[in-house]
């Protein structure tokens, strides 16, 4: 099945530091979720990208969908301890429902 | 409005005994999901209703897993004779409709001793 592979795997940073984590395919994707789960908690839907080239900001995040559909990424600007979590992507190939994560990017902020 | 339920939060079971975890999805919303979390990494999907019909189980790892929703809103997932393996957080997920977000619940945490 179609599988999101996502980078870093880990990131740790400096409140005030930017940070992006990457998602990427090797076959094109219908649609790209991005959702945050902070520790012991649920996954939160943040935003859904369908496409190609699409940007789209949520505050201080800026969400992108590559040109070719293959790949997206989340960036953070500045961040916050409240930013502390897990950043997944995911994907529901074609006209199917089934949720499809990539493993995430553990960010960790240092106040 | 309420959100997705779920509970019990958390179960410690000795391998070989059943469980029983317990959805309630958010009012009114036609799609179930079930997911299996393992530790540090992304939900894996299990199973998917809509309304009462559970229309598709590819990913229920075995035959001691089990899934229903006899009046199209709570959902039981069951897990017979549970080994260690199937220690992990299973989400439940409800959307209004099929294709639409999905609005995940706080997870039971499995530990099978």
């Amino acid at each position: 099945g179609q599988q999101v592979m996502q980078i870093p795997q880990y990131q740790h940073v400096q409140e005030g530091e930017d940070f992006t984590t990457y998602c990427n395919s090797s076959t094109t994707l219908s649609n790209i979720q991005w959702y945050k789960q902070r520790p012991g908690g649920h996954p939160v839907f943040l935003i859904q990208l369908v496409k190609s080239g699409e940007v789209k900001k949520q505050k201080r995040l800026t969400f992108q969908f590559g040109e070719a559909k293959k790949n997206s990424s989340l960036h953070i600007t500045a961040t916050q301890t409240t930013d502390v979590g897990t950043y997944f992507c995911a994907t529901t190939p074609g006209s199917n429902y089934k949720l499809t994560f990539g493993k995430g990017t553990l960010l960790t902020v240092n106040p | 409005g309420a959100g997705v339920s779920q509970s019990p939060r958390y179960k410690v079971a000795k391998r070989g005994q059943d469980v029983a975890l317990r959805c309630d999805p958010i009012s009114g919303h036609v799609s179930l999901f079930w997911y299996q979390q393992a530790l540090g990494q992304g939900p894996e999907f299990l199973t998917y209703f809509q309304n009462e019909a559970q229309l598709d189980k590819s990913g229920l790892p075995s035959d001691r897993f089990f899934a229903e929703r006899p009046e199209g809103s709570v959902s039981t997932l069951k897990i017979q004779r549970t080994q260690q393996e199937d220690s992990a957080v299973y989400l439940c997920a409800s959307s209004p409709q099929y294709q639409e977000t999905q609005y995940f619940g706080p997870g039971t945490r499995l530990l099978v001793l």
